[in-house]
């Protein structure tokens, strides 16, 4: 699975939105980009997932770049429950289970 | 449905001791991982089963650790004789073949002492 660069740390402010980077250059075609986030003390939680367009849940957006070595999850309204540790991922997707693997994320304190 | 269920909470154990981690996924997932989570260290993948066979156990730090899934619903993470430097939560999470979000359980604190 591809390595991903995250910025250790950012803060935003509470209402304004979260804006999270991620480089994945040496990602590979079949795979996916993944964000899953801890808040602290709990098993992390899946947010959303995508392959080359750009995504959109209930709880963030996707946006990949056209060269897919880069992406950028984005919560619209922070709020002081999206303080977390959010982790990037790059994996093979639907139809295979690749490894799941962790890098150290970066850790978004929303603050008031 | 409950989510994936682990056991116990926590666990406090002497040095030296089998510890018995146990994990049981959410029912029709038929892909199930285990994680070990330090400061030092963050979120390492130890094993992961893919129907109940193990695919990958690189991660599996030394022979004292070991792993099973005897069927669909349940699966253990050994640690035989544990030491300090096991002190760590372990999490286990599952999912299913067609869908590859993962959800996670609660995690076991395991402290060694």
């Amino acid at each position: 699975d591809a390595k991903t660069t995250q910025p250790p740390s950012m803060d935003c402010a509470e209402g304004r939105a979260a804006n999270l980077p991620c480089n994945h250059s040496t990602i590979s075609g079949n795979e996916y980009v993944y964000w899953y986030r801890q808040i602290h003390s709990q098993g992390p939680q899946y947010i959303i997932h995508g392959l080359k367009n750009n995504e959109t849940n209930e709880m963030a957006s996707l946006i990949i770049t056209e060269d897919r070595k880069s992406s950028t999850l984005i919560l619209p309204h922070a709020t002081l429950r999206d303080t977390a540790v959010y982790y990037c991922i790059v994996r093979v997707g639907r139809g295979s289970q690749g490894n799941l693997i962790f890098g150290k994320g970066t850790k978004l304190s929303v603050k008031p | 449905d409950a989510g994936v269920i682990q056991s116990p909470r926590h666990e406090v154990t002497e040095m030296g001791q089998e510890v018995t981690l146990r994990c049981k996924p959410i029912s029709g997932h038929n892909s199930l991982f285990w994680y070990r989570q330090t400061m030092m260290r963050g979120l390492e993948l130890l094993i992961y089963f893919n129907n109940n066979v193990p695919i990958d156990d690189s991660g599996m730090p030394e022979d004292r650790f070991s792993a099973k899934m005897p069927n669909a619903s349940f699966s253990t993470l050994k640690i035989q004789p544990s030491e300090p430097r096991d002190s760590a939560v372990y999490f286990c999470a599952s999912s299913t073949t067609e869908n590859t979000e993962a959800f996670f359980g609660q995690g076991t604190r395991l402290t060694v002492v």
